[in-house]
């Protein structure tokens, strides 16, 4: 089993739409969850970014973590196209290396 | 605030070449680097990790001989992929780790070898 499960998609929904994305984990030393996105051809950059468990929002997302299952959400509200793109979720542990796991990524178009 | 960059964003070369990218943190001092390097379609993977004024640490897997490298200062990273080859083509990935360990991606390197 891997560390981190991540559907890879692809996910394709309409332009306005609520998207969710989620990846499950196995290491329950996971501390810090991050929510990645990437454009074709660039660089991840740093979307949402959650300690322990909870929830976050930041405009139209909204990242959850739930550690007693060992899973965690992001959502969009409102879909654009502009939002289509890979999202990458990833997690390390608290102290100790500063290394993250990354998922697979999912894919994803929404459709103007 | 935290932009990371990386020289050159292309490079194109022969086989048995050797080529550097350079990654640097433009806005803050990156206590961490990291090298990724990422297939069509696939996720990240990671190369190694690197301190300034430090030996890197490799992934599993991945030839310490043959990527090299470098942390000159706090602010500025390199990799050489020393006598490349065609399967060492890939997009090249830095990333930096501020004192708060949130980390934030270069832009990538995207390395073709003829």
């Amino acid at each position: 089993q891997k560390e981190v499960e991540q559907d890879p998609g692809p996910l394709s929904v309409p332009e306005g739409a609520i998207v969710s994305l989620n990846c499950t984990y196995s290491n329950s030393a996971f501390q810090y969850f991050m929510w990645y996105r990437q454009y074709s051809r660039k660089g991840p950059e740093l979307l949402m970014y959650t300690y322990s468990s909870g929830n976050k929002e930041d405009g139209r997302f909204t990242a959850q973590v739930d550690k007693s299952s060992k899973y965690i959400s992001l959502f969009i509200r409102d879909s654009q196209p502009s939002d289509s793109a890979t999202y990458l979720c990833a997690m390390r542990e608290q102290g100790g290396s500063e290394k993250l796991v990354f998922g697979k990524g999912t894919k994803l178009t929404v459709n103007p | 605030g935290a932009v990371v960059s990386q020289h050159p964003s292309r490079v194109i070369c022969k086989s048995g070449t050797s080529v550097k990218i350079e990654c640097r943190s433009l806005d803050f001092q990156a206590t961490t680097m990291f090298w990724y390097r990422q297939f069509p379609k696939q996720s990240l993977m990671l190369m190694a990790t690197s301190n300034e004024g430090s030996k890197a640490t490799y992934e599993q897997g991945v030839e310490k001989d043959k990527f090299l490298i470098n942390h000159a200062s706090l602010t500025l990273s390199t990799l050489t992929v020393t006598s490349a080859h065609p399967e060492d083509s890939s997009f090249y990935i830095c990333s930096a780790t501020r004192l708060d360990l949130d980390q934030f991606f270069g832009p990538g390197t995207r390395l073709t070898v003829l």
